[in-house]
């Protein structure tokens, strides 16, 4: 199997205090994660690609500032949302790469997602 | 610019009877192509991929797809809905980054209902 786990699953918070999201790979090595965003009844938008050892790469328009990536190890990675507002309230959801033999064989397998409040 | 169209927001159909999510895609290149499902409070699951092998793709729970070029479609189909089949659907396409990572782009979803 390939697992992904996300803590926390739900946070609420208060306006400019800042929130850390884990996504972890339970039971194999990733060395990129991506990390998207889910508005309500729309769509995934990828914010960023985070590489284990190097910095993150960011979509256009993502504030890279806000959302600070660390990808410290070959099993997690940090989403950390800086000086949270109420804007920022949404759905994050991360995945893991699995790369498998053969050409084109790389999966994403996908957390359950973490549901943030901004107050 | 790799894109999908899902061209149904919402499908409704009886338990037993065939399900159609329909997906078009645009891409400059071959490409891989996915549908995903996404049950309330859980992840999204991998349903089945195309990676230019067979173009008629099996996947989990009974679900294929068959990709076809002539019409750059990519549609979801099941003989048989199941009230468990409930949830929202997504059709992907893989785009090739600066440094040849495969990003996901999704589709704008279907949610697909199931009644008794």
């Amino acid at each position: 199997g390939a697992v992904v786990s996300q803590h926390p699953s739900r946070v609420i918070c208060k306006s400019g205090t800042s929130v850390k999201i884990e996504c972890r790979s339970l039971d194999f090595q990733a060395t990129t994660m991506f990390w998207y965003r889910q508005f309500p009844k729309q769509s995934l938008m990828l914010m960023a690609t985070s590489n284990e050892g190097s910095k993150a790469t960011y979509e256009q328009g993502v504030e890279k500032d806000k959302f600070l990536i660390n990808h410290a190890s070959l099993t997690l990675s940090t989403l950390t949302v800086t000086s949270a507002h109420p804007e920022d309230s949404s759905f994050y959801i991360c995945s893991a790469l699995k790369e498998q033999t053969g050409y084109g064989q790389e999966t994403q397998y996908f957390g359950p997602g973490t549901r943030l409040l901004v107050l | 610019a790799q894109s999908v169209t899902q061209l149904d927001s919402h499908v409704s159909v009886s338990e037993g009877t065939p399900v159609l999510l329909r997906c078009n895609y645009s891409s400059s290149y071959s490409p891989s192509l996915f549908w995903y499902v996404q049950h309330p409070n859980k992840g999204l699951q991998l349903l089945l991929k195309y990676t230019s092998a067979a173009t008629l793709v099996k996947g989990i729970n009974g679900f294929e797809a068959e990709f076809k070029k002539s019409e750059t479609s990519f549609h979801l189909t099941k003989p048989s809905a199941h009230m468990s089949d409930a949830a929202e659907y997504f059709c992907v396409v893989t785009r090739l980054d600066l440094y040849n990572t495969d990003k996901l782009i999704f589709g704008t979803g279907t949610r697909l209902q199931v009644f008794p």
